[in-house]
């Protein structure tokens, strides 16, 4: 198997603008999670989804950001409109009902 | 609400020397513990998995073992090598808290060789 399929790896983009990261867990996979971590505070988990339904959003920051899952192979999430201060390193994960699996991340610069 | 907390934040040892990473964790109440590594710029690699009703858990030249109860895990890393250099992270997933993984702050090993 691949692994969980993160892209971009990298996007630069300017204050006010929509960011779109993409995510495909593992096959077979229940689970997926999004986390973000950043120096100051460390992994956060953001949303997660058991058989594609949300089901913890509380730790999304504010209603600027937002995240789907159409099907069990993909997830995105949506940053609109972005701010400096969402720049950090975005980590989806997956599970089938015990270890986690983490993607590459998807590193944010919004200037 | 559980906290985690990993000893020491940063460890520098020569290549071949034994070590243990300390984890631990607030509320015992927990489904399982996850230890991880991170190299710099790099995702999270799952290194170990232990279900609460285990003690120990082996892969190689690392073992972890958890004490539930007392709320601590560590990793064992036998004959370290330069390329364990990375940062090890403990995660818990709490009984309370869905499949929510709680996370340490790591503790940043340097192996020299």
């Amino acid at each position: 198997d691949a692994g969980v399929i993160q892209s971009p790896r990298h996007e630069v983009t300017e204050m006010g603008q929509e960011v779109t990261l993409r995510c495909k867990p593992i096959s077979g996979h229940n689970s997926l999670f999004w986390y973000r971590q950043t120096m100051m505070r460390g992994l956060e988990l953001l949303i997660y989804f058991n058989n594609n339904v949300p089901i913890d959003d509380s730790g999304m920051p504010e209603d600027r950001f937002s995240a789907k899952m159409p099907n069990a192979s993909f997830s995105t999430l949506k940053i609109q409109p972005s701010e400096p201060r969402d720049s950090a390193v975005y980590f989806c994960a997956s599970s089938s009902s015990g270890a986690q699996y983490f993607g590459p991340g998807t590193r944010l610069l919004v200037l | 609400k559980q906290e985690v907390t990993q000893i020491p934040a940063a460890l520098s040892v020569p290549e071949g020397e034994n070590l243990v990473l300390n984890c631990s964790f607030t509320d015992s109440a927990i489904y399982n513990l996850q230890w991880f590594r991170q190299d710099p710029g790099k995702g999270l690699t799952s290194l170990l998995l232990i279900q609460s009703s285990q003690r120990e858990q082996t892969s190689g030249r690392l073992n972890a073992s958890l004490d539930k109860s007392s709320g601590r895990s560590t990793l064992y890393i036998a004959a370290s090598q330069p390329g364990d250099s990375a940062t090890y992270l403990c995660a818990v997933i709490s009984e309370t808290s869905g499949s929510r993984l709680t996370f340490g702050e790591g503790t940043q090993l340097t192996v020299n060789p």
